[in-house]
C-alpha cells in the first residue's frame, strides 16, 4: 500500500524547535518530490515547502523561509521538517504529500497529519 | 489573504450542479496548471483534479475542472450528500517560486 506517515508533532513553547518526520512506504520513494502542507485550526491549507527527489531543488513559502528546513534521506525513505523559532501561528496539523510526477504537480498521496501546538 | 481567491461557500440541493470559481493572476493560474483538492471533515485532502481538467482514477466524472486565462473553476454535477466538504484550488506561482492555495470553499448539500 502506498503510504505516508507523519510523526514528531507535539506541544512546544514559542521560540522552541521541533522536527517532523514523514515515512514513506509502498512506492519508489527516491523518484518523487515531497511537500509539507499545514492547516491551522479552522483555517485553510497552506503549502510550506517542497524537496525534489534527489534534494537538488528545495522551495519554501515566505512564512517559513529561514526558520524551517526540509531534508530527505532516500536510504531511509523519509523526509524531515526541522522547525525552529516556532510561533503561535505555526500551530496546526502538518501533512506531508507526494507530487504526482514533477515538482508542483498534483499531490496525490497524503499522510494523516501530525499536530503541532505552539503555546506557553 | 490567499493568493488565489475562492468564494467561502457554495450550496445546492441533491442532483444540482455547483460551480466553484478560483481567481488568480498571470504569475500563477495564468502560467501554470490548476489543481483541486477535496477535504472531508477531519480527513487529509484528496486530489480531485490535476493539470486543469484531469481526474485521478477513482474520482467520479461528476467532478470536472476548467481554466481560462487567470481563472479556473470546479464543477460538481449531480450533487450528492457525500460531496459536502471543503474544496481548494492550487497552482504554482512563478513570482513566489512556490505553490499557492485558494482560501477554500465549503460546499453544503441542502
Amino acid at each position: 500500500e502506498v503510504q505516508l506517515v507523519e510523526s514528531g508533532g507535539g506541544l512546544v513553547k514559542p521560540g522552541g524547535s521541533l522536527r517532523l518526520s514523514c515515512a514513506a512506504s509502498g512506492f519508489t520513494f527516491s523518484s518523487y518530490a515531497i511537500n509539507w502542507v499545514r492547516q491551522a485550526p479552522g483555517k485553510g491549507l497552506e503549502w510550506l515547502s517542497s524537496i525534489t527527489s534527489s534534494s537538488t531543488y528545495i522551495y519554501y513559502a515566505d512564512s517559513v523561509r529561514g526558520r524551517f528546513t526540509i531534508s530527505r534521506d532516500n536510504a531511509k525513505n523519509a523526509v524531515y521538517l526541522q522547525m525552529n523559532s516556532l510561533r503561535a501561528e505555526d500551530t496546526g496539523v502538518y501533512y506531508c504529500a507526494r507530487d504526482l510526477e514533477f515538482s508542483f504537480d498534483g499531490m496525490d498521496v497524503w499522510g494523516q497529519g501530525t499536530t503541532v501546538t505552539v503555546s506557553s | 489573504q490567499s493568493v488565489l481567491t475562492q468564494p467561502p461557500s457554495a450550496s445546492g440541493t441533491p442532483g444540482q450542479r455547483v460551480i466553484i470559481s478560483c481567481s488568480g493572476s498571470r504569475s500563477n493560474i495564468g502560467s501554470n496548471y490548476v489543481y483541486w483538492y477535496q477535504q472531508l471533515p477531519g480527513t487529509a485532502p484528496k486530489l480531485l483534479i490535476y493539470r486543469n481538467n484531469q481526474r485521478p482514477s477513482g474520482v467520479p466524472d461528476r467532478f470536472s475542472g476548467s481554466k481560462s486565462g487567470t481563472s479556473a473553476s470546479l464543477a460538481i454535477s449531480g450533487l450528492r450528500s457525500e460531496d459536502e466538504a471543503d474544496y481548494y484550488c492550487v497552482a504554482s506561482d512563478d513570482s513566489l517560486n512556490g505553490r499557492v492555495f485558494g482560501g477554500g470553499t465549503k460546499v453544503t448539500v441542502l
